[in-house]
């Protein structure tokens, strides 16, 4: 069965702090997606990258980066330079894809992010 | 604009009272599907459709009724509220291919006194 674990309940830097958000995930398939997403306190789900299981590339987008392997069965997600705005919920999110083409989400517990000025 | 609207948005509503929230897509999406948010639980599947007149169960159904009779619209029935349902709720919508972005609706917060 799908997992995703986020074990970090809260977590606070101040500004301009480097911080890392886990996400181990459990799945028996080969073919697979993981996904983050960001809930900022006005409530709304905001997508922010998907990965499919054969792309173990790391990914960059300004000061948001994403470091997956497989090996540990891990995604996790990184932001430099952390900013006031960054202040938000994140969940890491994992979607099988079996061959009838549904998929499910499966989401982790969330780590809030506190980031103080 | 491509959008998945919910409504009402927030609901005070009293125990045993029959609400209805609804969703609606036009992206002209097959599946769709709703989830509940609680603390600590994270997002949890409550029912989905994989086109219009077909629904199953997603991980938490109990209390929920769903219906697909237009691609558009997938309305969530709670037919008779209890407090255990306060939840933050959300409607998502995607097309019915591998792993596609799921788009979601801006949540509907409902408190059940």
């Amino acid at each position: 069965a799908q997992k995703v674990t986020q074990a970090q309940t809260e977590i606070s830097v101040v500004e301009k702090e480097d911080v890392t958000l886990d996400c181990v995930y459990e799945t028996r398939d080969t073919t697979y997606y993981l996904f983050w997403y960001k809930q900022p306190p006005s409530g709304e789900l905001v997508f922010l990258i998907r990965r499919n299981s054969f792309d173990e590339q790391n990914e960059i987008s300004g000061r948001y980066s994403w470091n997956f392997q497989k090996s540990t069965s891990s995604f996790n997600f990184t932001i430099t330079a952390s900013q006031v705005v960054d202040s938000a919920v994140y969940f890491c999110a994992l979607s099988e894809a079996p061959s009838t083409g549904f998929q499910k989400l499966v989401f982790g517990t969330g780590t809030r992010l506190l980031v103080s000025p | 604009e491509a959008q998945v609207t919910q409504n009402p948005r927030y609901l005070i509503t009293v125990t045993g009272k029959k609400l209805t929230v609804t969703c609606s897509q036009n992206m002209n999406h097959e599946y769709m599907s709703w989830y509940r948010q609680d603390p600590g639980l994270g997002l949890r599947q409550i029912y989905y459709s994989m086109n219009v007149e077909v629904t199953d169960k997603g991980d938490v159904p109990e209390g929920y009724k769903v219906s697909r009779k237009e691609k558009r619209n997938f309305p969530l029935i709670l037919e008779s509220p209890s407090p255990n349902q306060t939840s933050l709720y959300f409607c998502a919508s995607s097309l019915l291919k591998q792993a596609n972005e799921q788009f979601f609706g801006p949540g509907t917060r409902l408190t059940v006194l």
